[in-house]
């Protein structure tokens, strides 16, 4: 089954308005939470590292007053996506470090969500 | 320069053939390595991790790590139509942060 839910799976909004998206960790604890974007035809960008319980840690060009994060629990990262406008339409994926083969860790990813801004 | 790059492709090969997929990184630093798949329209998923020198089989798929080269590969061999998707090479210094290459799309022909 799967071990991070993402919600919405599909996002349409007008331009101006925010969006919150969801990332719950479902097998286990989670102190870290990550984000990316993707754009079409291009690779996963890492946006931000979420923290539990403390201020995410932003990638170099990433807003953080248009990208908040929210780390309320060890099971749950949101972000939103703040007056949101055409140029953040992209494909948005949170990922969740679990225990992999021979004690490392390996990012288990979210669905994705799609955000289409009109 | 990129920290990851992967062949550009598209690469079409036929059903059952040996699909071959390159990826070089620009961090020494690195620690682990992997391949993941993605289908159109959704999420990664990780097919391959290895972590030390050498050659690492998982059915049909063999990942090969050479730290001196900074270069990875993903063989796909008795390729199948199933496996058409982009495949993501993704590099990181501790299992953490990933960083991605910008993905090699695979068309395999019935």
């Amino acid at each position: 089954g799967a071990v991070v839910s993402q919600h919405p799976s599909r996002v349409i909004c007008k331009s101006g308005t925010s969006v919150k998206i969801e990332c719950r960790s479902l097998d286990f604890q989670a102190t870290t939470m990550f984000w990316y974007r993707q754009f079409p035809k291009q690779s996963l960008m890492l946006m931000a590292t979420s923290n539990e319980g403390s201020k995410a840690t932003y990638e170099q060009g990433v807003e953080k007053d248009k990208f908040l994060i929210n780390h309320a629990s060890l099971t749950l990262s949101t972000l939103t996506v703040t007056s949101a406008h055409p140029e953040d339409s992209s494909f948005y994926i949170c990922s969740v470090p679990g225990q992999g083969a021979r004690g490392k860790n390996i990012q288990y990813f979210g669905a994705g969500t799609r955000l289409s801004v009109l | 320069q990129k920290e990851v790059e992967q062949n550009s492709g598209p690469l079409s090969v036929p059903e059952g053939a040996i699909a071959s997929l390159n990826c070089t990184y620009s961090d020494r630093g690195s620690q682990s390595f992997f391949w993941y798949r993605q289908y159109s329209g959704k999420s990664p998923e990780l097919i391959m991790s290895i972590y030390s020198n050498g050659d690492k089989e998982d059915g049909r798929f063999t990942a090969q790590l050479n730290k001196a080269s900074q270069y990875v590969s993903l063989l796909i061999r008795d390729s199948q139509p199933s496996d058409s998707a982009t495949y993501l090479c993704a590099v990181s210094p501790d299992d953490y942060k990933l960083s991605f290459g910008a993905g090699t799309t695979v068309t395999v022909r019935a």
